[in-house]
């Protein structure tokens, strides 16, 4: 079945460092892929998305690109700060699969430190 | 409203009691979703509406779960007899409609604690 996996947390970056979270996926079609992130104290929210392959998904200078040869969409920014300090998590929402599942990865805390 | 609203924010039960967990989504969204978070662990998808009707309730962990929406809008978790294994973080999604590009809107969820 389908299925995300992610780099496992918690990792630890000093202000404006480079952040990587990788993420790959299986699936059966050609699916959406997700990235949501959950603030302290608040609810998940999405964070970008990229619908097809080579779709560069960006906001609030986070990045990820939708790699079908490597079924990755992992997850980029180039100076991270506090406030970026979450969990991240990827999702596949697959038409394979009727396209109303989403599926979530593990989640991925960051913690970065001033 | 302005949110997807869940209620109790917290609730604490003791082992083999039954708890009905609700979820108020987005007003004119159509589907709905639940999924359970874990301790250390990703999102559990747990059951899945589209108006009323639950097309997929694959990801119910036993028949102690069951879960119901009326009038295309509030929807309503119950967990019979709690074990411990069933604390967690219940979370409640809503999306404008079903399709694979639609943003899921999140509540702030139930902490569900069984003693």
């Amino acid at each position: 079945g389908d299925s995300v996996t992610q780099m496992e947390g918690p990792v630890t970056l000093s202000e404006e460092a480079f952040l990587t979270i990788n993420c790959t996926y299986t699936a059966t079609g050609y699916p959406s892929l997700f990235w949501y992130v959950q603030y302290p104290g608040e609810g998940l929210q999405l964070l970008l998305k990229a619908t097809k392959a080579d779709d560069k998904g960006s906001n609030k200078g986070f990045e990820a690109t939708y790699r079908k040869e490597t079924t990755s969409f992992h997850l980029e920014k180039g100076s991270v700060q506090v406030s970026d300090s979450a969990v991240y998590f990827c999702a596949l929402s697959d038409p394979g699969t009727g396209g109303f599942k989403t599926i979530f990865g593990a989640g991925t805390r960051l913690f970065v430190k001033a | 409203g302005a949110g997807v609203s869940q209620s109790p924010s917290n609730k604490v039960t003791e082992k083999g009691k039954d708890v009905e967990l609700r979820c108020d989504p987005i007003s004119g969204h159509t589907a709905l979703y639940w999924y359970r978070q874990s301790l250390g662990q990703g999102l559990e998808f747990l059951i899945y509406f589209q108006g009323n009707s639950a097309p997929d309730k694959s990801g119910l962990p036993s028949d102690r779960f069951s879960a119901e929406r009326t009038g295309g809008s509030v929807s309503t978790l119950t967990i019979q007899r709690t074990q411990q294994e069933d604390s967690a973080v219940y979370l409640c999604a809503s999306s404008q409609n079903r399709g694979t590009n639609e943003k899921l809107f999140f509540g702030s969820g139930t902490q569900l604690s069984v003693l």
